[in-house]
């Protein structure tokens, strides 16, 4: 079964600071990887995802996350953090590698941005 | 177009009373799914449905049912609520052209005491 791992319940970070969340996965399948991102009393929201191609991905409001086959990774970041990405950042990974039988996630990561 | 939407918005049960939360979207997707968010334990999965006409169960499905009514709606049934189903419940729809990307509705919280 896969599973994920996201190291760090609570990350705290400066403003203009560089983010860094980890994500490792474990897949018996080439994987579908995803971040999803969670406002306060609201829905998740793809920030970006990785299918096998690029191993670089670039999502949305400046993150990226980079696949690494290697480390079983897929960390994502941002140069310069901003008070709004204040967030939980869930990773997850397709449960059949591409199949539509649902994701299983990360317990999530909390984002604090300190101004 | 509204996505996924979901209700109730916001449910208080007590033990044993059943309800169903409705889910529907307006994507054409094939897929959809039931998740339940606990605190310090991500999003689990509930029940799916990769296609109209079939549903199966996912991580947790004890005490839950699910009915793919269409195309479109995918509702969650509570037979007889506990207080251990007190959580934030999420539908997704998701299709293969988009690599089964989740797209959610905006979740029902449900209290059961």
């Amino acid at each position: 079964a896969q599973s994920v791992t996201q190291l760090g319940s609570h990350v705290s970070v400066s403003e203009g600071a560089l983010v860094l969340l980890r994500c490792n996965y474990s897949s018996s399948v080439p994987p579908y990887l995803f971040w999803y991102v969670q406002y306060p009393n609201q829905g998740l929201q793809l920030l970006l995802k990785y299918t096998s191609a690029a191993t670089l991905v670039k999502g949305i409001n400046g993150f990226e996350a980079e696949f690494k086959k290697s480390e079983t990774s897929f960390h994502l970041t941002k140069p310069s953090a901003h008070m709004s990405d204040a967030a939980e950042y869930f990773c997850a990974v397709s449960i059949s590698g591409g199949g539509a039988d649902g994701l299983t996630f990360g317990k999530g990561t909390h984002l604090i941005i300190q101004p | 177009n509204a996505g996924v939407t979901q209700t109730p918005k916001f449910q208080v049960l007590k033990t044993g009373q059943s309800m169903t939360l409705q889910c529907a979207q307006d994507m054409n997707h094939n897929s959809m799914y039931w998740y339940r968010q606990d605190p310090g334990m991500g999003l689990r999965l509930i029940y799916y449905s990769a296609s109209e006409g079939t549903t199966d169960k996912g991580e947790v499905p004890n005490g839950y049912n699910v009915s793919r009514l269409n195309k479109r709606e995918f509702s969650l049934r509570l037979e007889s609520a506990a207080p251990s189903q007190t959580s934030v419940y999420f539908c997704a729809s998701s299709e293969l052209e988009q690599s089964y990307e989740q797209y959610f509705g905006p979740g029902t919280r449900l209290t059961v005491t």
